[in-house]
């Protein structure tokens, strides 16, 4: 399968625990982008980054949420001292971007269910 | 601040009878629209996109959408629909570039036998 992974599909997390989310997007893809999508809400969108340099941060991405993408492949989302309201589905995708930037299309992976009791 | 509404928060119609889906977008510039669908369990796949040029953009599994910069509309239509799609589809509007994806918050489609 050569779409975009996410790691693990359903995380149970207690209130107060960290927990990391892993992403590899399309292999040739150099955007990654991350969203979060609540129970009854479209995705709304967290960060992105281009090839390894994390360029756009929304304010919904709080001091505890911290992303990396260490060598311009996969990504790692982690979420520090998880509360309920955390509780989610969270997205990745990727795209390959031309210099140009417009045009791309993001592909988005399955997305890693997080419930914080 | 960009925005997308999608007036219909569910819609049941019968298998063959055709579809349409409404959004309204709000965007200060030239927007670039898409429309995605997701099944139960599913990441959201393109169903398609505008850029620029012909404002009737045909997309996969048979639908289609059209741009209307007057109506700040960008419906989302199929002539006869399958019991397949069933899902949830959103519209949403961005920069340019997938990245800043505003997403409206969905439409529920039900398909009867």
């Amino acid at each position: 399968d050569t779409g975009v992974s996410q790691d693990p599909r359903h995380k149970i997390t207690k209130r107060g625990q960290n927990v990391t989310f892993r992403c590899d997007p399309i292999s040739e893809h150099n955007r990654l982008y991350w969203y979060r999508q609540t129970l009854g809400q479209g995705p709304e969108f967290l960060t992105y980054f281009q090839n390894e340099a994390q360029l756009e941060k929304s304010r919904l991405l709080s001091d505890r949420f911290s992303a990396e993408r260490p060598k311009g492949s996969f990504s790692t989302l982690e979420i520090q001292r998880t509360e309920q309201g955390d509780s989610a589905m969270y997205l990745c995708a990727s795209s390959l971007a031309p210099a140009g930037d417009w045009g791309t299309e993001a592909f988005f992976g399955q997305g890693t269910r997080l419930t914080v009791v | 601040a960009q925005s997308v509404t999608q007036p219909d928060i569910h819609i049941t119609v019968s298998e063959g009878a055709s579809l349409e889906l409404r959004c309204n977008y709000s965007y200060g510039a030239t927007p670039y629209l898409f429309w995605y669908v997701q099944s139960p369990g599913q990441g959201l796949q393109l169903l398609l996109k505008y850029f620029s040029g012909d404002t009737l953009v045909q997309g996969i599994k048979g639908f289609e959408a059209e741009f209307k910069r007057s109506q700040s509309s960008f419906n989302l239509r199929k002539p006869s629909v399958h019991w397949s799609d069933a899902a949830e589809y959103f519209c949403a509007v961005g920069p340019g570039s997938a990245r800043q994806l505003t997403f409206g918050s969905g439409t529920q489609l039900t398909v009867l036998p």
